[in-house]
């Protein structure tokens, strides 16, 4: 079993659509969460972090981290074009240097 | 700042060549990382260095592969031989403090084929 589950998707949706991607995860030690953005032929870019469990807001984008069931999500409401990217979720421990990535779900936001 | 450098964008070379990828991390950053992307496998961390030292190599796939960072301003990543199944999109990271809060800074890659 991999450390971070992530769908690969395609996620297709319609322009102004609310998009939610979400990560499993198993290992209950992991406390920081990332969202990252990766455009074609390019790296991934760092969207958002939360700290532990919660919520966090970021114009349309929410983060959001259940520890109890291991599951994180990122919302994107009123979806652009622009949005159209693979998103990685990424995790890390606290004091731990070394990332762990999921593999990416691929979004289209249609005009 | 530039962000992270690497180079060359893309490499295309025969099976059995050597391979030397370039890094130039963000300046002040004392955290450097190599990844591998391709379909099957996402990004696979390969190796990283804290203050020019190497701290995890587990991810180096084999005795072929080898990096070093001589100094703070630049990294290398070796493939000797290559062979066809390293074809992948190679990234160098740079960070501070280990990624946790800043996150890492990705250069735009790498593109290796060998054929």
């Amino acid at each position: 079993q991999k450390e971070v589950e992530q769908d690969p998707g395609p996620l297709s949706v319609p322009e102004g659509a609310i998009v939610s991607l979400n990560c499993t995860y198993s290992n209950s030690a992991f406390q920081y969460f990332m969202w990252y953005r990766q455009y074609s032929r390019k790296g991934p870019e760092l969207l958002m972090y939360t700290y532990s469990s919660g919520n966090k807001e970021d114009g349309r984008f929410t983060a959001q981290v259940d520890k109890s069931s291991k599951y994180i999500s990122l919302f994107i409401r009123d979806s652009q074009p622009s949005d159209s990217a693979t998103y990685l979720c990424a995790m890390t421990f606290t004091g731990g240097f070394k990332t762990i990535f999921g593999a990416g779900t691929r979004l289209f936001v249609k005009a | 700042d530039a962000g992270v450098i690497q180079s060359p964008r893309h490499e295309v070379t025969e099976m059995g060549q050597e391979v030397t990828l370039r890094c130039k991390p963000i300046s002040g950053h004392d955290y450097l990382f190599w990844y591998r992307q391709t379909m099957m496998r996402g990004l696979e961390l390969l190796i990283y260095f804290n203050n020019n030292v190497p701290i995890d190599d587990s991810g180096m796939p084999e005795d072929r592969f080898s990096a070093k960072m001589p100094n703070a301003s630049f990294s290398t990543l070796k493939i000797q031989p290559s062979e066809p199944r390293d074809s992948a999109v190679y990234f160098c990271a740079s960070s501070l403090s280990g990624g946790a809060i800043n996150g890492y800074t990705f250069g735009s890659g790498t593109r290796l084929t060998v054929v």
